[in-house]
């Protein structure tokens, strides 16, 4: 059963555009979201988190909103540009699970020039 | 230099072998973790040590098997290597100090069970 889900496996965008990804969980304990992106033969690294004490945190081009009530998260990049293209994870974690990250399958975003 | 070394990055091996895949860090985090990455599966936690001496199974431990040599060194070892082991593997390392627990990877490692 998965707890964090990302439904959409890849997604195209054009350049400049926004891009949407989103992410639903069904653990309502969840209390910290995480966003990561990881290239081709590299780890993923650490983009982007939220508390959900908060309903939106921005840095720069990524914005991620956190809807509690519909269990939804979604990272919006805006502009779009070719070197986003990565695959995007989301993570969920509480405080009762020491903090363990559970993770999404990942959408792989193409931004196209 | 990486912070979090993983070697060998890439590894083909026969079913049934040993096979021992390696993690140090210096980050100088408590916590590390064996994570591996499945398409369409995303990253699933195999092992995880909050210090030398504090070991913990994750959610897919069967199979595989973890030593904590020192803070900085964490590896993971499949006793006996089974095609379906065939995945990309991730260390990683976190400082529970921080807000929500941001986990740090390193680059992975490519283990081909034939």
């Amino acid at each position: 059963d998965q707890q964090v889900k990302q439904n959409s496996p890849s997604l195209s965008v054009q350049e400049g555009r926004i891009s949407i990804l989103n992410c639903d969980y069904t653990n309502s304990m969840f209390d910290y979201f995480l966003w990561y992106k990881k290239y081709p033969a590299e780890g993923p690294t650490f983009l982007i988190s939220i508390s959900s004490i908060k309903d939106k945190n921005e840095d720069g081009r990524f914005t991620v909103f956190l809807n509690k009530s519909a269990k939804h998260l979604s990272l919006h990049i805006v502009p779009s540009q070719p070197g986003d293209s990565a695959v995007y994870f989301c993570a969920a974690s509480f405080s009762g699970s020491a903090r363990q990250l559970t993770f999404g399958s990942g959408t792989q975003l193409t931004v196209l020039p | 230099d990486a912070d979090v070394t993983q070697t060998p990055r890439n590894r083909i091996t026969k079913t049934g072998k040993r096979i021992m895949l390696e993690c140090s860090q210096t980050k100088g985090h408590d916590r590390m973790y064996w994570y591996r990455q499945d398409p369409g599966l995303g990253l699933r936690l195999i092992y995880y040590s909050f210090d030398v001496k504090d070991i913990n199974k994750g959610e897919i431990s069967d199979g595989y098997s973890v030593s904590r040599q020192a803070q900085a060194k964490f590896s993971l070892s499949l006793e006996s290597a089974i095609p379906n082991q065939t995945a990309l593997y991730f260390c990683a390392t976190s400082d529970p100090r921080g807000t929500g627990n941001t986990i740090y990877f390193g680059e992975g490692s490519w283990l081909t069970v034939v």
